[in-house]
């Protein structure tokens, strides 16, 4: 199975501030990643999908980058409705595997 | 408006079966892959079983293969996960998803607890 690694796990940040999610693939999964955003007691939300488009509604501060097996998510200036866990997703070969989870807190 | 409703969960006894479903709604359900993913107290995600659209292809992950069963009726716009032999771990708050690897739409969970 590919191994979807996610750093930080937790990451604690100001409103206002620009906050970058790293995602590492344990092998070439380009282009087929994506991004969810899960607040507590809810379903996960799709934001990024294809490594860098954007879910249609999702805000335009949200951003994804990356190629091969190193991927990220950027926050380019933090809203209070972005304080939730984040997991990156590759979708190349089954199982679809999921990262483990980045926790934004408030700082 | 996209809605999935799944229902079924509930508390079982190790060993122990369980049939979940999940009711589609707002889309055109026979063209689409379905996906089961859940996800263990405090834990990601995991993604458990998908199927193609007409049925034709199934894809279960290795923890779950021999015990659970994913099927759908495209007639009731329904997609079911037959689990059987369940085990403590696979406790989790399972989730319909549209999509074969990209979920693009989620339902709101339903959870199953494996306890004696």
């Amino acid at each position: 199975d590919i191994q979807m690694t996610q750093s930080p796990s937790t990451l604690s940040a100001f409103v206002g501030d620009r906050v970058t999610i790293t995602c590492r693939a344990s092998q070439n999964i380009s282009p087929w990643l994506a991004w969810y955003q899960q607040k507590p007691g809810k379903a996960p939300k799709l934001l990024i999908y294809k490594v860098s488009s954007l879910e249609s509604g999702v805000p335009s501060r949200f951003s994804g980058s990356g190629s091969g097996t190193e991927f990220t998510l950027t926050i380019s200036s933090l809203q209070p409705d972005d304080f939730a866990t984040y997991y990156c997703q590759q979708y190349d070969t089954f199982p679809y595997t999921f990262g483990q989870g980045t926790k934004l807190e408030i700082k | 408006e996209v809605q999935l409703v799944e229902s079924g969960g509930g508390l079982v006894q190790p060993g122990g079966s369980l049939r979940l479903s999940c009711e589609a709604s707002g889309f055109t359900f026979n063209t689409y892959w379905m996906s089961w993913v859940r996800q263990a107290p405090g834990k990601g995600l995991e993604g458990v079983a998908n199927i193609k659209h007409d049925g034709g292809e199934r894809n279960y992950v290795e923890s779950v293969k021999g015990r659970f069963s994913i099927s759908r009726d495209n007639a009731k716009n329904s997609v079911y996960l037959q689990m059987n032999s369940l085990r403590a771990e696979d406790t989790a708050v399972y989730y319909c998803a549209r999509g074969k690897g990209l979920i693009d739409y989620w339902g709101l969970g339903t959870l199953v607890t494996v306890s004696s």
